[in-house]
């Protein structure tokens, strides 16, 4: 059982937007910066969200984070059949003195 | 181009002992503070250990504290992992990640080596 909760899949429509979001407490979320992973089978995972709502370079600005008390969120507008992955949200649990990660979300492009 | 090799996966015995590596290139290996990821097949991402970038700040997850040791060679850019009394639940592969701010803020992941704990 992962300290951070994600919902185990989404879907949408190609075009529509889809929002995964990620829940922890005081000692995660609340208080450090989360960040956002794709990966896709077979595949080591991407870096697609840094510091809460930064984008690396090679992002597209499709994607998005957010991040409000302990919840983050990752949103992705204007879906493609290429976005269908696997999405891990991650971040430093100061109580645990170690990094934790979400179970992971598995989005289906409809 | 930023680089890293992940190598010394493999198949061991509950209870063995193994040393992964991970060589890192294209950018100043001592500047950047490293973290060990791993990933049970058909499971999620799971973070195992991180260091500094000078080697003298570690930390480690509940579930290898005290069997696994973070470790690296600055003069080598080389990156390390000693596992010892592995368990089945170990089997994974295992990821050398280099990190920007704190120990899961990844920007660059080494390709994995799998690692088999089984008799």
């Amino acid at each position: 059982q992962s300290v951070l909760t994600q919902p185990p899949s989404v879907s949408a429509a190609p075009g529509q937007k889809v929002t995964i979001s990620c829940s922890g407490s005081s000692s995660n979320i609340g208080n450090n910066y989360v960040s956002w992973y794709q990966q896709f089978p077979g595949t080591g995972p991407k870096f697609l969200i840094s510091e809460n709502n930064k984008r690396p370079s090679g992002t597209p600005d499709r994607f998005s984070g957010s991040k409000s008390g302990t919840s983050a969120t990752l949103g992705i507008t204007g879906l493609q059949a290429g976005d269908e992955a696997y999405y891990y949200c991650g971040t430093w649990d100061s109580s645990l003195s170690a990094g934790v990660f979400g179970g992971g979300t598995k989005l289906t492009v409809l | 181009e930023v680089q890293m090799l992940d190598s010394g996966g493999g198949l061991v015995q509950p209870g063995g002992s193994l040393r992964l590596s991970c060589a890192a290139s294209g950018f100043t290996f001592s500047s950047y503070a490293m973290s060990w990821v791993r990933q049970a097949p058909g499971k999620g991402l799971e973070w195992v250990s991180g260091i500094s970038g000078s080697g003298y700040i570690t930390y480690d997850a509940d579930s290898v504290k005290g069997r696994f040791t973070i470790s690296r060679d600055n003069s080598k850019n080389t990156l390390y992992l000693q596992m010892d009394s592995l368990r089945a639940e170990d089997t994974a592969v295992y990821y050398c990640a280099r990190v920007t701010g704190d120990y899961t803020q990844i920007d660059s992941w080494g390709q994995g080596t799998l690692v088999t704990v089984s008799s």
